[in-house]
């Protein structure tokens, strides 16, 4: 069945650092990708998505590309802040199916001043 | 900005004592959903809710788990009988139509099992 892969963590960077958070899928036909963010004591929230090869999501500073013949959608930001410490989760939807999302373990992130 | 809400933020339990786990959805969202996390493991989707009934749920919905939507704004999990592992997190989502659409989550409600 369809599954995603996360990186373990915490990921831990000082601020102004570079993040890269790996995230593989296996999924049979062409998912649509996500990273959703969870901030402490809140929900998850849509960071971003890509729904075809080599698309490219962004939101907030993060970016990610939809690599199909390496099936990944790592998660990248140029330069993080004390703000961006949360949760990350990458998840895959298979089109023409349930549209129920299928989500990896998460990545906990923590940014240090 | 409308979000979706959950209580308990924590519920402690023993075990073989039913449980009620609840969520007000975004009010103009028609679908709803429950997924769960057990600790360092992966969110798994429990069961999917439209039009009064359920639409989908995984191989983990068993019948010890139900869903009411009791009223126009409450959501409901219930666990009947509940075991050591249904100690997780508990999310609930809703989004106002299906498909690659943006779900959107609550806080969630940590479940401890005794």
């Amino acid at each position: 069945g369809d599954s995603v892969t996360q990186m373990e963590g915490p990921v831990t960077l000082s601020e102004e650092a570079f993040l890269t958070i790996n995230c593989t899928y296996t999924a049979t036909g062409y998912p649509s990708l996500f990273w959703y963010v969870q901030y402490p004591g809140e929900g998850l929230q849509l960071l971003l998505k890509a729904t075809k090869a080599d698309d490219k999501g962004s939101n907030k500073g993060f970016e990610a590309t939809y690599r199909k013949e390496t099936t990944s959608f790592h998660l990248e930001k140029g330069s993080v802040q004390v703000s961006d410490s949360a949760v990350y989760f990458c998840a895959l939807s298979a089109t023409g199916g349930s549209y129920i999302p299928t989500f990896g373990r998460g990545t906990s992130l923590i940014v240090h001043p | 900005e409308p979000e979706v809400t959950q209580t308990p933020s924590h519920q402690v339990t023993q075990m073989g004592q039913e449980v009620i786990l609840r969520c007000v959805p975004i009010s103009n969202h028609l679908y709803f959903y429950w997924y769960r996390q057990i600790l360092g493991q992966k969110v798994e989707f429990l069961v999917s809710f439209y039009n009064n009934e359920i639409s989908e749920k995984s191989e983990i919905f068993d019948d010890q788990f139900s869903v009411e939507r009791p009223d126009g704004s409450n959501f409901t999990l219930k666990i009947r009988s509940t075991k050591l592992e249904d100690s997780a997190m508990y999310f609930c989502a809703s989004t106002w139509v299906t498909g690659d659409n943006e779900q959107f989550f609550g806080p969630g409600t940590r479940l401890t099992v005794l």
